[in-house]
């Protein structure tokens, strides 16, 4: 089975200042994604960034980036230029790559808040 | 927004009873899976549905069960209610290979 941690339940951050979130995750799968998803406090998961495996480059999506260390299970995420509207609870999952019952696994998450 | 969609937004139930949560998938999407997200806690994976049938169940109870349509919107189905099932219940639809989940924005069951 699948674990995810992550170790910082909370941080805080001023406005256009760049933050890293940090996530371990436990696995013996080879073939894998991980996943940032970002959950405000309108409750809607959204994803943030995505990055297989397989890759060794790693993803970024506008002002979100990833640091994903493979041999280590590390895989954080950094904001840069942060702003108000990134605000919320960030959840790091993971999911084993198979066609068919691709379920996600989550941590228990980081709350960000952007002080202004 | 996701394309995603679950109704009803809120409802509160007691002890006992039981409940249908509904959820229409994003365009295009044939798969879905049913989380339940405990207050503090990250969503835990109900089970998934892929072309009707059960396709992959987390470590829940038989009184929770699914059921998905042919125009791939599902339902959730929980029996004799218990005051633990109180949590927000997300739905995510995807497709085989697309290997990202799109979610929608929560069903809140409180149980009293």
């Amino acid at each position: 089975a699948q674990t995810v941690t992550q170790s910082q339940p909370e941080m805080s951050v001023q406005e256009a200042e760049t933050v890293t979130l940090s996530c371990t995750y436990d696995t013996s799968e080879n073939n894998y994604y991980l996943f940032w998803y970002k959950q405000p406090p309108s409750r809607q998961m959204i994803l943030v960034i995505r990055q297989e495996a397989y890759k060794q480059q790693n993803a970024t999506e506008n002002r979100f980036s990833v640091n994903f260390q493979k041999a280590a299970k590390s895989f954080s995420l950094k904001i840069s230029d942060s702003q108000l509207g990134d605000t919320a609870m960030y959840f790091c999952a993971f999911m084993k790559l198979a066609f068919g019952n691709e379920k996600l696994t989550f941590g228990t998450g980081t709350r960000l808040t952007i002080i202004p | 927004e996701t394309g995603v969609t679950q109704s009803p937004t809120h409802l509160i139930k007691t002890r006992g009873q039981q409940v249908t949560l509904r959820c229409s998938s994003q365009s295009g999407h044939n798969t879905v899976s049913w989380y339940q997200q405990a207050l503090g806690q990250g969503p835990q994976f109900i089970f998934q549905y892929y072309r009707e049938e059960e396709n992959g169940r987390g470590n829940f109870p038989p009184r929770f069960s699914g059921l998905q349509f042919p125009n791939y919107s599902s339902e959730l189905n929980v029996n004799a209610l218990e005051l633990d099932d109180s949590a927000l219940y997300l739905c995510a639809s995807s497709f085989p290979r697309l290997n990202t989940q799109y979610f929608g924005p929560g069903t809140r069951l409180t149980v009293l």
